[in-house]
């Protein structure tokens, strides 16, 4: 039982190149959520998906796209990335009934 | 603006001793609540919550305690561990809409001293 998965856990970008950033869970949850964790800033919600075949935006949703590819699965894509997107990324999940959220270990990216 | 705020960055105490991290919010429908643990490196891990309806919830060396009128909640460690070291998050929700949302304060880095 891995829990919440992210990959890749490093990434340098250039900027206006694109990414897609993985996030799987193997708890049966069914919402997962996209958070950005930025010093002074705690952590912003992006995008959430709060059962599979829906996704909503969050506080900081501009800029980046999701994708809930499945009940297990829930991407985070940057399609033009910006240095102001410089930051460690982390994806949650929860089971309906519950609000206690579960966390993947992150993922820091950097775009110069 | 910020609907959570965790206003002292740091905190350093003596292993052994209380430590008290504190969160204020100003959303007045937030109705449910959550502190979380962070090491570096890692993700967030849950420590502890608490419904509106109560004023105080205990787990072993943990308790946190919820003032609504104040819109203020604390959470104490008793005694104080040097594992206990990590940045504190604290967290904020509506219970309905079950979307799950969380609100996060900007954290307190506690750090215990042997």
């Amino acid at each position: 039982n891995a829990g919440v998965t992210q990959t890749p856990k490093f990434q340098v970008l250039k900027t206006g190149q694109s990414m897609t950033l993985q996030c799987a869970q193997d708890m049966n949850h069914n919402s997962m959520y996209w958070y950005r964790q930025d010093p002074g800033m705690g952590l912003r919600l992006i995008y959430y998906s709060a059962s599979e075949g829906t996704t909503d935006k969050g506080e900081v949703p501009n800029g980046y796209n999701v994708s809930r590819l499945n009940k297990r699965e829930f991407s985070l894509r940057l399609e033009s990335a910006a240095p102001s997107q410089t930051s460690v990324y982390f994806c949650a999940s929860m089971t309906s009934g519950d609000y206690e959220q579960y966390f993947g270990p992150g993922t820091r990216l950097t775009v110069t | 603006d910020q609907q959570v705020k965790q206003n002292s960055p740091s905190l350093s105490v003596q292993e052994g001793r209380i430590s008290i991290l504190n969160c204020d919010y100003t959303n007045s429908m937030f109705d449910y609540f959550l502190w979380y643990k962070k090491y570096p490196a890692e993700g967030p891990t849950f420590l502890i919550s608490i419904s509106s309806i109560k004023d105080k919830n205990e787990d072993g060396r943990f308790t946190v305690f919820l003032n609504k009128s104040a819109k203020h909640l604390s959470l104490h460690i008793v005694p104080s561990q040097p594992g206990d070291s990590a940045v504190y998050f604290c967290a904020a929700t509506y219970l309905s809409g079950n979307t799950g949302k969380l609100i996060f304060g900007q954290g307190t880095t506690l750090q215990v001293k042997p």
